[in-house]
């Protein structure tokens, strides 16, 4: 199976800080490559999509980049409501898989 | 508008079989490129991938878990059905369902179950 990897496990910055979370795939994945951001005791929400398309209704302070085994995630000015998990998932074909998620704390 | 629920035991005991429902409104499974997938998510830990189900009845699996699982549908009802055998006190997780679309994205989740296994 391809894995995905996520960098930091976690992380801790201030509001109004860029936040950068990385994901790497084991196998080129193309940009088939999901962004999901998981706030506490709630269920996973998606928030981005082919590595760049930002989900409707997800916030514009929200990028994506990247493509075949590398990928970012930006939070380009960190919110009190972006406190949360973030996940990676490549969706190519299945099994799909998920990175192991990152932390983000103020 | 899309909403998906989880239903099932609570709490199971070890080598039990576990049989979840997860009941939808706003789309149908008859759709061309429609599917639902179950993932989980152990207390604490990261989520994991383990089943989906598409509209013409192709069914995938966890290659980890493929031998102890059986996802099946029932579109009349709008239900998707999960079975996961032999079931273990690693296995305590909250259990989602969620929205496929021609994309294979994860659009649209239900808010989880959590089973716990235990004797």
């Amino acid at each position: 199976d391809i894995q995905m990897t996520q960098s930091p496990s976690s992380l801790s910055a201030s509001i109004g800080d860029r936040v950068t979370i990385t994901c790497r795939a084991s196998q080129v994945i193309s940009k088939y490559l999901a962004w999901y951001q998981q706030q506490p005791g709630k269920p996973p929400r998606l928030l981005i999509y082919a590595a760049s398309t930002l989900q409707s209704g997800a916030p514009s302070r929200f990028s994506g980049s990247g493509s075949g085994t590398d990928f970012t995630l930006t939070i380009s000015s960190l919110q009190p409501e972006d406190v949360a998990t973030y996940y990676c998932q490549r969706y190519n074909s299945a099994p799909q898989t998920f990175g192991q998620g990152t932390k983000v704390e103020l | 508008q899309v909403t998906l629920r989880e239903s099932g035991p609570a709490l199971v005991k070890p080598t039990q079989t576990l049989t979840l429902t997860c009941t939808f409104s706003g789309f149908s499974l008859n759709t061309s490129g429609m599917c639902v997938s179950w993932v989980r998510q152990p207390p604490g830990k990261a989520l994991e991938w383990l089943a989906l189900i598409d509209w013409d009845d192709g069914k995938f699996y966890s290659t980890s878990l493929k031998t102890r699982l059986t996802i099946s549908k029932d579109t009349s009802k709008s239900q998707v059905v999960l079975t996961m055998t032999n079931m273990d006190p690693v296995d305590t997780a909250t259990y989602y369902c969620a929205r496929m679309g021609l994309r294979w994205t994860l659009d649209d989740w239900g808010q989880g179950t959590l089973v716990t296994v235990s004797s």
